[in-house]
């Protein structure tokens, strides 16, 4: 199984609204990761959790949360979000953080801010 | 920190012909450099990846080759299919750094 699973698939929010994201993964991951995607760019990380202890916050505003609740699952909550943020947030996992694990990635969550 | 360039940004060919994807990175110390191909609204997947210690790396249609010293790096896919037409992304980097992407290719392959 190499799932990771997001949830939801689609949101769009107002710019007042408190919203979270939810992601989990079943292969013993203990990396999890946040990527934001804009069209046609690459996947800009902004999050790494390893061993469920925050290890890189690539200067991500505070309207940005993440939480590691536990080694399968990884949330990011939004609140007063900008127009701007509209994008497709993916998770992904690897084994470790470390050079040369294969990163899978969730099929994103469609962020749209009205 | 690292940098990966990556060209073409588009590339057309007929189906059956060859394609090939060139990336460059600017820190000697990668050795991990993985390609990842993007369907459209669809995940980034990974369909090949080489270590620093290997120069050429093959799955069936699909080859990776590696050069250290000019710190280069090539996807090359053969025999090319119109399923093959994606995004796809290079990346690079080195033990318990984050992964630096290119800035993706948009190949189409026409019937």
């Amino acid at each position: 199984d190499t799932e990771v699973t997001q949830t939801p698939k689609h949101l769009v929010m107002g710019m007042t609204n408190k919203k979270s994201l939810k992601c989990e993964q079943h292969m013993g991951h203990r990396a999890m990761y946040w990527y934001k995607q804009k069209a046609k760019k690459p996947p800009e990380l902004m999050f790494v959790y390893s061993y469920e202890k925050l290890s890189i916050n690539e200067s991500v505003p505070s309207r940005f949360s993440p939480e590691c609740p536990n080694s399968s699952l990884l949330n990011l909550h939004l609140h007063a979000l900008q127009p701007e943020d509209s994008a497709l947030y993916l998770c992904a996992s690897s084994q470790v953080f470390t050079s040369g694990n294969t990163i899978y990635f969730g099929e994103g969550s469609w962020l749209t801010v009205v | 920190g690292e940098n990966v360039e990556q060209h073409p940004s588009t590339l057309s060919v007929q189906e059956g012909d060859s394609a090939v994807i060139k990336c460059t990175y600017s820190d000697s110390a990668s050795n991990y450099f993985p390609w990842y191909k993007q369907e459209l609204g669809k995940r980034p997947q990974l369909i090949i990846d080489i270590r620093s210690n290997v120069g050429e790396k093959k799955d069936q249609r699909i080859a990776v080759t590696l050069n250290k010293t000019a710190k280069h790096f090539s996807l090359h896919i053969t025999e090319t299919q119109p399923e093959d037409s994606a995004v796809y992304f290079c990346a690079a980097n080195r033990d318990t750094d984050k992964l630096i992407f290119g800035t993706g290719t948009r190949l189409q392959v026409f019937p």
